[in-house]
């Protein structure tokens, strides 16, 4: 499969604890992004990498959450302190044009308890 | 802000009939708006998407049409068949900064009864 992979599918919390995702986007991809989607929601905008640089946040991204892409290649998500509202699940998505598609991943399904 | 706002929020037709789906933007400046598929429990999937330099395009049951003096498109699926029953979510691309994002809509559940 040559799409955009993320590890693990399922994490199951508890409250307090670090968790970290990964995304590994399709190989030629150079833009890379991260959103989260909660029941019922369209996917927000998280952040936006452009090969390793992160180049735009939002204010959705608390200074619990912290993005990484230090390769430019594969790029993590890791979010300090749990809470029971960061339950969601969490997309990343490549592309290689900016004014164009955007390829999801499968998502990371995250549970706090 | 930036905003996309999606309607209906849920839609149900029967088999072969036709389905419609709104979606309005903030962004003046936007040009690239394109609609996603989304299954229960899977990734969401670009089925079409459009530019502002055209009006309206089509692929197969499907097409999409967009008015940018009103900052309006819609998806129109002919034709509807049980599979086409999913989540389907419109977006709007926003630039800021020199960079882009998507902007979706809340999304409309389309249930397509035999």
């Amino acid at each position: 499969d040559t799409g955009v992979s993320q590890n693990p599918r399922h994490k199951i919390t508890k409250r307090g604890q670090n968790v970290t995702f990964r995304c590994d986007p399709i190989s030629e991809h150079n833009r890379l992004y991260w959103y989260r989607q909660t029941l019922g929601q369209g996917p927000e905008f998280l952040t936006y990498f452009q090969n390793e640089a992160q180049l735009e946040k939002s204010r959705l991204l608390s200074d619990r959450f912290s993005a990484e892409r230090p390769k430019g290649s594969f790029s993590t998500l890791e979010i300090q302190r749990t809470e029971q509202g960061d339950s969601a699940m969490y997309l990343c998505a490549s592309s290689l044009d900016p004014r164009g598609e955007q390829y999801f991943g499968p998502g990371t399904r995250l549970t706090v308890t | 802000g930036e905003n996309v706002e999606q309607h209906p929020s849920t839609l149900s037709v029967q088999e072969g009939d036709s389905a419609v789906i709104k979606c309005t933007y903030s962004d003046s400046a936007s040009n690239y708006f394109p609609w996603y598929k989304q299954e229960l429990g899977k990734r969401p999937q670009l089925i079409i998407d459009i530019r502002s330099n055209v009006g309206e395009k089509k692929d197969q049951r499907i097409a999409v049409t967009l008015n940018k003096t009103a900052k309006h498109f819609s998806l129109h699926i002919t034709e509807t068949q049980p599979e086409d029953s999913a989540v389907y979510f419109c977006a709007a691309i926003m630039f800021s900064g020199g960079y882009n994002k998507l902007i979706f809509g809340a999304g409309t559940r389309l249930a397509v009864h035999p």
